[in-house]
């Protein structure tokens, strides 16, 4: 079936260092892809809405300019968490999928720390 | 805009027996989608089941199967013969069917425990 691969699983940092987070499809084209956060024991809240070729949609509350995402190709979207604080410390986590009623495939999710 | 509503942080359930995790939602729209998504520990994001909101029939996946009830906008997951790898957190999701997007609004989520 489908897969969203997401990497790194894991990162730890420290404060101010940029990190970047990757979501790829693995076998099959993704013009939309969805960056969500999610917190301990809280649900997930979409971040922003990554799209292929323009610029990305973000939710309100959401800092472009700290979480920078770009979209190059059908089946690569990044997140790039910029000069990253201990408040940036969450779980982040990527889905893709067709024009419903085809489901959205999640990313394995990244747990980012930052000291 | 939409909404989706987990009123049950946490639910526990006897292995083998029966449980129900409750969802309401809030929209205008008429074409959308439900979903119920389980969360284990591991933190991957696995669909259990979805339900088309023109279809009246409620949808079944094996032990999991959906009450939905379009007027009331209520979409609550039952499991039945519950197992001890069951145990996870639920989110009910709502999906617009008009966007072309596919976005998607989650609930809080419950967090379910299955005793032995």
């Amino acid at each position: 079936g489908a897969v969203v691969s997401q990497h790194p699983s894991r990162v730890i940092c420290k404060s101010g260092t940029s990190v970047k987070i990757e979501c790829r499809s693995l076998d099959f084209q993704a013009t939309t892809m969805f960056w969500y956060r999610q917190f301990p024991k809280q649900s997930l809240m979409l971040m922003a809405t990554s799209n292929e070729g323009s610029k990305a949609t973000y939710e309100q509350g959401v800092e472009k300019d700290k979480f920078l995402i770009n979209h190059a190709s059908l089946t690569l979207s990044t997140l790039t968490v910029t000069s990253a604080h201990p408040e940036d410390s969450s779980f982040y986590i990527c889905s893709a999928g067709g024009q419903p009623p085809a489901p959205q495939h999640f990313g394995d999710g990244t747990r980012l720390s930052i000291l | 805009a939409q909404t989706v509503t987990q009123s049950q942080p946490e639910m526990s359930v006897q292995e083998a027996e029966t449980v129900t995790l409750s969802c309401t939602y809030d929209t205008s729209e008429s074409d959308y989608y439900l979903f119920w998504y389980k969360q284990p520990p591991s933190r991957q994001m696995i669909l259990v089941i979805r339900q088309e909101a023109y279809k009246q029939q409620n949808a079944t996946e094996n032990r999991f199967s959906v009450n939905f009830q379009k007027a009331a906008k209520s979409f609550s997951l039952k499991i039945s013969d519950s197992q001890l790898g069951d145990a996870a957190m639920y989110f009910c999701a709502y999906r617009s069917g008009a966007s072309n997007t596919g976005k998607l609004i989650f609930g809080q989520g419950t967090t379910l425990q299955v005793k032995p």
